[in-house]
């Protein structure tokens, strides 16, 4: 069974562009969630996703969103980039909402 | 507030066993989990306890929990130069009676020497 694929794994952008990732959940999980890691701050989660809608939110600002597909397939959009938004950006599937979380390699983002 | 607390570094040689050491904030937690990660990689899932339970043991890894005291702990027996790695524990919050999102620790570096 293939595992958590993220795409791409690093990316550069310039302060003020905005940035689209995208995660593909393990087949058969119905629930994406999305977490940012950054040495400072360590890991924080941003966001959760089952069957297409968003279940619950951290504590980040409107630049950062998501979506789901009917797929399972979920995609983050941060907008107006900063250079604190630099990170590893980490997608995890699990099969439902509250059983393990299995994580893909991370989108390694670096705002210029 | 929601907080996982872990010691930052652990240093052990090889061939001995590792403990580290987790405490989390959120009684209601049903799941506790170790995650592992290599530089430049994901977040592998090692293991993870219920918390009815008070032990749970998978080949070199031994999980305990004490649910009075908030504190888990892995033990790595007979570590390994392989076993180098950011270990994190990670409670899963509850809101009211729906499974939330990973809380995560900031990561016990565990270097092993030969």
């Amino acid at each position: 069974k293939a595992g958590v694929t993220q795409t791409p794994r690093y990316l550069i952008k310039t302060r003020g562009q905005q940035v689209t990732l995208s995660c593909s959940p393990i087949s058969g999980h119905r629930s994406v969630s999305w977490y940012q890691q950054t040495p400072g701050q360590g890991l924080q989660f941003l966001f959760e996703y089952f069957s297409e809608t968003q279940r619950n939110k951290g504590n980040f600002p409107g630049r950062f969103s998501g979506r789901q597909f009917s797929n399972s397939r979920s995609e983050m959009n941060v907008s107006t980039l900063e250079l604190g938004d630099s990170a590893l950006y980490l997608c995890a599937s699990s099969p439902n909402m509250d059983t393990e979380a299995f994580f893909g390699q991370g989108t390694r983002l670096t705002v210029v | 507030g929601e907080d996982v607390e872990q010691s930052l570094f652990l240093s052990v040689r090889e061939g001995d066993s590792s403990v580290i050491n987790c405490t989390y904030t959120d009684s209601s937690s049903t799941y506790l989990y170790w995650y592992k990660q290599e530089p430049g990689a994901g977040l592998q899932l090692l293991t993870y306890i219920f918390s009815n339970m008070d032990m749970k043991q998978d080949q070199r890894l031994t999980v305990l929990l004490n649910k009075k005291d908030k504190h888990l702990s892995l033990r790595i027996a007979d570590t390994q130069t392989g076993d180098s790695a950011i270990y994190f524990c990670a409670e899963i919050l509850n809101y009211g009676g729906s499974q939330g999102n990973l809380i995560f620790g900031k990561g016990t570096k565990l270097s092993v020497k030969p």
